[in-house]
């Protein structure tokens, strides 16, 4: 049971390069979301998707675009990196809505842009 | 400051001792949720605890909220080295104009020792 499967693990950028995060999950999800992690602020919610097709944006979207063409399937990209977006990322899924149970998040991007 | 706030930031113990960490925020909410997050990994859900309830247990683990304060407590008990992480509180609280946000707190570094 894979749960949520992030790729690639580990990135380095260069300043205006652009790339693509790939989250999966075999659950079974409606709901799907991005996080990034950043030391001493806590997750902030980059993007999320309600269900297949949808998308909405977060706490902190400017910079990122997503698509959600499969429901299995979460995508994050960056189209011109920037070294502030240098983070941790996190895809995330849940079986319910508006965040009344948990989230099973995957194992994490490590992104350095330079 | 974040809706959600860990207290303290660090705790390093002796295992075998307890461990209790705590988590304020500001405003109302629906459910307030703990995650735990090992180096380099995803978070891994521990406990939800809703607005109606005041005390949760599961295995080592009792997460208290107390609502007329805004807080909530999680006491780890008998702790051994496998719990050395760092642990977060997420509120799901109702947002203006409408929909739920969750807001992480910036998480507990628990260190402990043999």
């Amino acid at each position: 049971n894979a749960g949520v499967t992030q790729t690639p693990k580990f990135r380095v950028l260069k300043t205006g390069q652009s790339m693509t995060l790939l989250c999966a999950q075999d659950m079974n999800h409606e709901y799907m979301y991005w996080y990034r992690q950043d030391p001493g602020m806590g997750l902030r919610l980059i993007h999320y998707s309600v269900g297949e097709g949808t998308t909405a944006k977060g706490e902190v979207p400017d910079g990122y675009n997503v698509s959600r063409l499969k429901k299995q399937n979460f995508l994050l990209g960056l189209e011109s990196a920037a070294p502030s977006q240098t983070s941790v990322y996190f895809c995330a899924s849940s079986y319910d809505r508006f965040f009344r149970e948990k989230l099973f998040f995957g194992s994490g991007t490590q992104l350095s842009v330079l | 400051s974040q809706q959600g706030e860990e207290d303290p930031q660090a705790l390093s113990i002796q295992e075998g001792e307890n461990a209790t960490m705590n988590c304020s925020y500001k405003t109302s909410i629906n459910n307030l949720q703990w995650y735990r997050q090992n180096s380099g990994r995803g978070l891994v859900h521990l406990i939800l605890i809703r607005s109606n309830e005041r005390e949760k247990h599961s295995g080592r683990l009792r997460v208290t909220l107390d609502t007329s304060k805004k807080s909530s407590s999680l006491l780890i008990t008998a702790s051994r080295a496998a719990d050395t992480a760092s642990y977060f509180c997420a509120t799901d609280a109702p947002e203006k104009g409408g929909g739920n946000k969750l807001t992480f707190g910036t998480g507990t570094q628990l260190k402990v020792e043999l």
